[in-house]
């Protein structure tokens, strides 16, 4: 089965620096990676995909991800980073079977 | 374009009753993913509606049901209710056509309280 990993449960950063959310994949095949964020009291939005093609992806809101193949990584990314970044952000695969399968997800916080 | 639509967004239950949830997915959608969103267990998928046929279901008991409707709008029915079934379930639409198909969009969801 697909899987991901995040290792980090909390991330902080201050308004203006990079943000990096990191996640690791598992899969046999080729993999279909999505990033998502949920912020409070909410559904998921889609921020970006990786199906084929250029390593970097570039997505909602200014966001990007780098798929490296060799350290098995789909790293969210985004430059300067803003308060209304602040959310929990879930990286996923694509299973076969064309569920997704999620990992257990980052809180962001973005300090002013 | 009016996104995944849920209803309702707050339900109450006691345990032992039935549940029905109910989504709308965006127009041209013909897949419907149902997943649950539980304290501590995260995001789990549940039940793919795909032209009215269900085509997988994560690992849940069979009191976990669901049907797809002829407009592609989506039901999902949790019996016998159980407190551990408190939880945000959520609902997502796709296009069947590839490589649209990869990408699902997700509802605002419907949070049960089983009480």
């Amino acid at each position: 089965a697909q899987s991901v990993a995040q290792p980090e449960d909390q991330v902080n950063v201050a308004e203006g620096n990079p943000l990096t959310v990191k996640c690791t994949y598992s899969v046999s095949g080729n993999p279909y990676l999505f990033w998502y964020v949920q912020y409070p009291n909410r559904g998921l939005q889609f921020l970006l995909k990786y199906i084929t093609g250029d390593n970097l992806v570039k997505g909602s809101y200014g966001f990007e991800a780098e798929f490296n193949k060799s350290q098995t990584s789909f790293h969210l990314k985004k430059p300067s980073a803003l308060v209304s970044d602040s959310a929990l952000y879930f990286c996923a695969v694509r299973d076969i079977d064309y569920k997704l399968s999620f990992g257990a997800g980052t809180t962001v916080t973005v300090r002013a | 374009e009016a996104g995944v639509t849920q209803s309702p967004t707050h339900l109450i239950k006691t345990r032992g009753q039935q549940a029905t949830l109910r989504c709308s997915p965006i127009s041209g959608h013909t897949s419907v993913y149902w997943y649950q969103q539980a304290l501590g267990l995260g995001l789990q998928f549940l039940l793919w509606y795909d032209e009215g046929e269900e085509r997988n279901r994560g690992n849940f008991p069979p009191r976990f049901s669901g049907r797809q409707f002829p407009n592609y709008s989506s039901e999902l029915n949790v019996n016998a209710l159980e407190l551990e079934d408190s939880a945000l379930y959520l609902c997502a639409s796709s296009l069947k056509r590839l490589p649209y198909r990869d990408t699902q969009y997700f509802g605002p969801g419907t949070r049960l309280t089983v009480l």
